[in-house]
C-alpha cells in the first residue's frame, strides 16, 4: 500500500524560497500524475500544480508561473515543489496527493509553509 | 478558468437527518468523450486531516465510502447527499472539477450538527 510522505514543517523569510518533498513509500507514483493542493489557514484548497512522472511534464496555475517548480527524481519516487520569492500569502499547508483521472485518490500528511520576518 | 460555487457555506442537520450540499461550476464538465461522465469530485476534511476522496466522476463512490454518500448532477450542477448524519460526518465538504487545468476547488461547506 503506497503512502505518500512529506518533508517537515518550514520557516521562511520573505523574498525566498523552499522546497518541500514527497516520497511514495511503499511504491512509485508508477503512471500517476501527482499534484500539489495548498491551504492557507482557515481557508480552502487551491491547486498549485502537478506533474506526469513518466513524461517529466509538469502544469502549473497561471498565478503560479514563473514563482513554482515541480520535479520528481530519476526513481519517481519522491516529487519536490519548489517556490520562490515567498510572500505572507504563501503560508500555508502544502499537499502532494496523487491524481487518478483527475480526482486526488491518496493524500500526505501536509507541509506547513510559514513566511514570516 | 472555471470557478465552483457551493452552497450552503455551512450547515447544521440533526444526526440521522438527511444532509445535501450543492455545488455549481461555472461552465459544463461533461466530458463526452468519457462515456459522458462529469469530471467532478466530491471530498471531506476533518479538521488538522489532509482530504479524503469521497465520489469521482459525479457520482461513483470510493471504496471503503459509507454508502449513506451519494453524489449526483450533470452538466453544471453537483449534489453530495449523506442520507442520515452520524456524528463523524461532520466536517467541511469540497467539491473540486477535473474537466480542465487549472483544476479547481468550491469554496467548502461546513457541516455540524444541529
Amino acid at each position: 500500500q503506497v503512502q505518500l510522505v512529506q518533508s517537515g514543517a518550514e520557516v521562511k523569510q520573505p523574498g525566498s524560497s523552499v522546497k518541500v518533498s514527497c516520497k511514495a513509500s511503499g511504491g512509485t507514483f508508477s503512471s500517476h500524475a501527482l499534484v500539489w493542493v495548498r491551504q492557507a489557514p482557515g481557508q480552502g484548497l487551491e491547486w498549485v500544480g502537478g506533474i506526469i512522472p513518466i513524461y517529466a511534464r509538469a502544469k502549473y496555475p497561471e498565478k503560479f508561473q514563473g514563482r513554482v517548480k515541480i520535479t520528481t527524481d530519476e526513481s519517481m519516487s519522491t516529487a519536490y515543489l519548489a517556490l520562490s520569492s515567498l510572500t505572507s500569502e504563501d503560508t500555508a499547508v502544502y499537499y502532494c496527493a496523487r491524481e487518478r483521472q483527475g480526482a486526488f485518490d491518496l493524500w500526505g500528511q501536509g507541509t506547513m509553509v510559514t513566511v514570516s520576518s | 478558468d472555471i470557478v465552483m460555487t457551493q452552497s450552503p457555506d455551512s450547515l447544521a442537520v440533526s444526526l440521522g437527518e438527511r444532509a445535501t450540499i450543492n455545488c455549481k461550476s461555472s461552465q459544463s464538465i461533461l466530458y463526452s468523450s468519457s462515456n459522458n461522465r462529469n469530471s467532478l469530485a466530491w471530498y471531506q476534511q476533518k479538521p488538522g486531516q489532509p482530504p479524503r476522496l469521497l465520489i469521482s466522476w459525479a457520482s461513483s463512490r470510493e471504496s471503503g465510502v459509507p454508502d449513506r454518500f451519494s453524489g449526483s448532477g450533470s452538466g453544471t450542477d453537483f449534489t453530495l447527499i449523506i442520507s442520515s448524519l452520524q456524528a463523524e460526518d461532520v466536517a467541511v465538504y469540497y467539491c473540486q472539477q477535473y474537466y480542465t487545468t487549472p483544476y479547481s476547488f468550491g469554496q467548502g461547506t461546513k457541516l455540524e450538527i444541529k
